[in-house]
């Protein structure tokens, strides 16, 4: 069945540090590819997505590109801050069949001032 | 728009109890989804429904589980006989699809954590 493979974390960085988080898949097709991150005490946001091979997503300074030849949406970000810290989930969404969301595990991120 | 918005917020009950959970998603929105999340997982697909036609069902949603979503706008999910196993946060969202193609971006609500004791 479907999946997507996150990173391992937490993670711990300086501000202003480059981030780099991991996300492969597994599907049919061209999944839709979305990052959605959940903050301390808040609901699960949508951070950016792709709907097709070789789309950017950006937002926030975020970036993730649809790499259909690696079946992969790494998520970037060349300077973070402490207001970045949260859990950062990799998710895709099948084409042409099931509306759900297969989320990976999440990846927990914290900045240090 | 208000945002998705689900009651209670925590909920603890033992085990053999019935629990019911409310979601109200963003308004004229049609599609409403149901997902669990156990701690250090992502979220995993429970149901969803488009309008008040439920239209997938996870295997995850044995037949103690059970959502509804009477006139399109409101759902409820119910878990009967709780186990200490059904212990999640219970996540909603919603969505507005527009024909056929499925370009919408689901919506999250703040989750209801349950604790089965």
């Amino acid at each position: 069945g479907d999946s997507v493979t996150q990173m391992e974390g937490p993670v711990t960085l300086s501000e202003e540090a480059f981030l780099t988080i991991n996300c492969t898949y597994t599907a049919t097709g061209y999944p839709s590819l979305f990052w959605y991150v959940q903050y301390p005490g808040e609901g699960l946001q949508l951070l950016l997505k792709a709907t097709k091979a070789d789309d950017k997503g950006s937002n926030k300074g975020f970036e993730a590109t649809y790499r259909k030849e690696t079946t992969s949406f790494h998520l970037e970000k060349g300077s973070v801050q402490v207001s970045d810290s949260a859990v950062y989930f990799c998710a895709l969404r099948a084409r042409g069949g099931s509306e759900k969301l297969v989320f990976g595990k999440g990846m927990k991120l914290t900045v240090n001032p | 728009d208000t945002g998705v918005s689900q009651d209670p917020r925590h909920k603890i009950t033992k085990r053999g109890q019935n629990v019911t959970f409310r979601c109200d998603p963003i308004s004229e929105h049609n599609r409403l989804y149901w997902y669990r999340q156990t701690l250090g997982q992502g979220p995993e697909f429970l149901t969803y429904f488009q309008n008040e036609a439920q239209l997938e069902k996870s295997r995850l949603l044995s037949d103690r589980f059970s959502a509804e979503r009477p006139k399109g706008s409101f759902s409820t999910l119910e878990i009967q006989r709780t186990e200490q196993g059904d212990s999640a946060m219970y996540l909603c969202a919603s969505s507005l699809a527009a024909g056929q193609t499925s370009t919408d971006t689901q919506y999250f609500g703040p989750g209801t954590r349950l604790t089965v004791l």
